[in-house]
């Protein structure tokens, strides 16, 4: 089965750097990447998603690109903000009827003020 | 609000009990997946059921098992608990095998935080 690598486990940085964090995953056939977002106690909500048709997107602070080839994706933050402060979790999964996503282990960003 | 509801909030129970966790998809959405976390083990996909039919199966135990009604929404009932089972458990609901973009997306609910003692 698919199996995801994320790094770091945790990321600290001062408000205003960017924070990149990166995924590796194992199945070629995976064609769909989504990020999501998890604050303290509450769901994970989904920020932006890539499908491997597509190298780069960019949403507004927030950008994930993707190396097939190298089977790895990452999220960029730019202009980190203390909201930004959460546990940022990537998955890989095949799309499709089921779609079942294999996530990383996450990361826990912390943006100092 | 993801418009994915989950009930209970929480839940305390003992050792050896059985529960049921109940999700309502947003509305439109026709896939409903269970997903369980805890805090050594990340976000788990468990079980996922579309239009009332099991769907795909991931790390679900024999001693749980789930359902979805005519009217979509979904229980999870989690049966024989053990110490190792308190965790947050979540569903999430997406259009489904529409073909097009929107059946990736998958949306949260609050999740359920079942505690065992």
């Amino acid at each position: 089965g698919e199996n995801v690598e994320q790094h770091p486990s945790t990321l600290s940085v001062q408000e205003g750097d960017s924070a990149v964090i990166k995924c590796t995953y194992s199945d070629s056939a995976s064609n769909y990447f989504p990020w999501y977002k998890q604050e303290l106690g509450k769901r994970p909500q989904l920020i932006i998603d890539i499908r491997s048709n597509v190298g780069e997107k960019k949403d507004q602070r927030i950008a994930v690109t993707l190396n097939k080839t190298a089977k790895h994706f990452s999220l960029h933050i730019t202009e980190t903000q203390p909201e930004d402060s959460a546990v940022y979790f990537c998955a890989a999964s095949m799309g499709g009827g089921s779609y079942i996503p294999t996530f990383g282990r996450g990361t826990s960003l912390i943006v100092h003020p | 609000d993801s418009g994915v509801t989950q009930t209970p909030k929480h839940l305390i129970t003992a050792t050896g009990q059985r529960v049921t966790l109940r999700c309502s998809p947003r509305s439109g959405d026709l896939s409903v997946y269970w997903y369980q976390q805890s805090l050594d083990q990340g976000l788990q996909f468990l079980i996922q059921y579309y239009n009332g039919e099991e769907r795909a199966k991931g790390n679900i135990l024999e001693r749980f098992s789930a359902q979805q009604f005519p009217d979509l929404h979904s229980e999870l009932n989690l049966s024989s608990l053990e110490l190792g089972d308190s965790a947050l458990y979540f569903c999430a609901s997406s259009v489904g095998s529409s073909g097009n973009r929107l059946s990736y997306e998958q949306y949260f609910g609050p999740g359920t935080r079942l505690t065992v003692t």
